[in-house]
């Protein structure tokens, strides 16, 4: 069975600066992959996912996240973070081929001070 | 865009009673859905699949007689917490997918067992 592994659980940064989140999984095959984003009291959205194609991934809010196969992550990435940002952040996995269920990783909250 | 509403957002309830929750999707039909339970400072667990017309698929844990799932129709989920117990008090949430069209989650259900 996959797993996800995202590093940085707490982030803290000031507004403007840059921002990467680790994302990095464990399945040998083909995977499809997905960012998303929980504002405080909102549900889960879509930020940006992989299916196949270009490995630099852009999303929504000038997210991107690019997938390098080969160290088997997936990491988001924007270059200059608004206050707005401030949520929690899940990388998911689907392994293709499978069930077609995701695996999240557990979670990275940040927090971007204005 | 794909929308999928649940309800009720927050529900307080007395221990042995039963809750129920419902996932919808507005604009699409679902062949799939999925509940999971949110733990704090946790990533989501998946708690079952459901696929429409047929019984769900429980994750290894959870107890099929405690969270009964019915996915009626290819808009409809729900899923009903019986004899409700305070460690049964977590945040829900449902998705809806269909094959190739990624995920769409449902605002989430907190539930307060007292």
């Amino acid at each position: 069975a996959q797993s996800v592994s995202q590093h940085n659980h707490h982030v803290i940064l000031s507004e403007a600066a840059s921002l990467e989140l680790g994302c990095n999984y464990s399945y040998g095959g083909t995977v499809n992959l997905f960012w998303y984003v929980q504002y405080p009291g909102q549900h889960l959205q879509l930020l940006l996912k992989y299916f196949s194609g270009d490995p630099l991934v852009k999303g929504i809010k000038g997210f991107e996240a690019e997938f390098i196969k080969s160290k088997f992550s997936f990491n988001l990435r924007k270059p200059s973070v608004q206050w707005s940002d401030t949520a929690e952040y899940f990388c998911a996995v689907i392994a293709s081929g499978g069930s077609y269920i995701p695996t999240f990783g557990r979670g990275t909250s940040l927090i971007v001070h204005p | 865009g794909a929308v999928v509403s649940q309800h009720p957002s927050r529900v307080i309830c007395k221990s042995g009673t039963s809750v129920k929750i419902e996932c919808r999707s507005l604009d699409f039909q679902a062949t799939t859905m999925f509940w999971y339970r949110q733990f704090p400072k946790q990533s989501l667990m998946l708690m079952a699949t459901s696929n429409e017309g047929s019984k769900a698929t429980y994750e290894q844990g959870v107890e099929k007689d405690k969270f009964l799932i019915n996915h009626a129709s290819l808009t409809l989920s729900t899923l009903t917490v019986t004899s409700a117990h305070p460690e049964d008090s977590s945040f829900y949430i449902c998705s809806a997918s269909r094959r190739g069209y990624g995920y769409t989650f449902g605002s989430g259900t907190r539930l307060t067992v007292v």
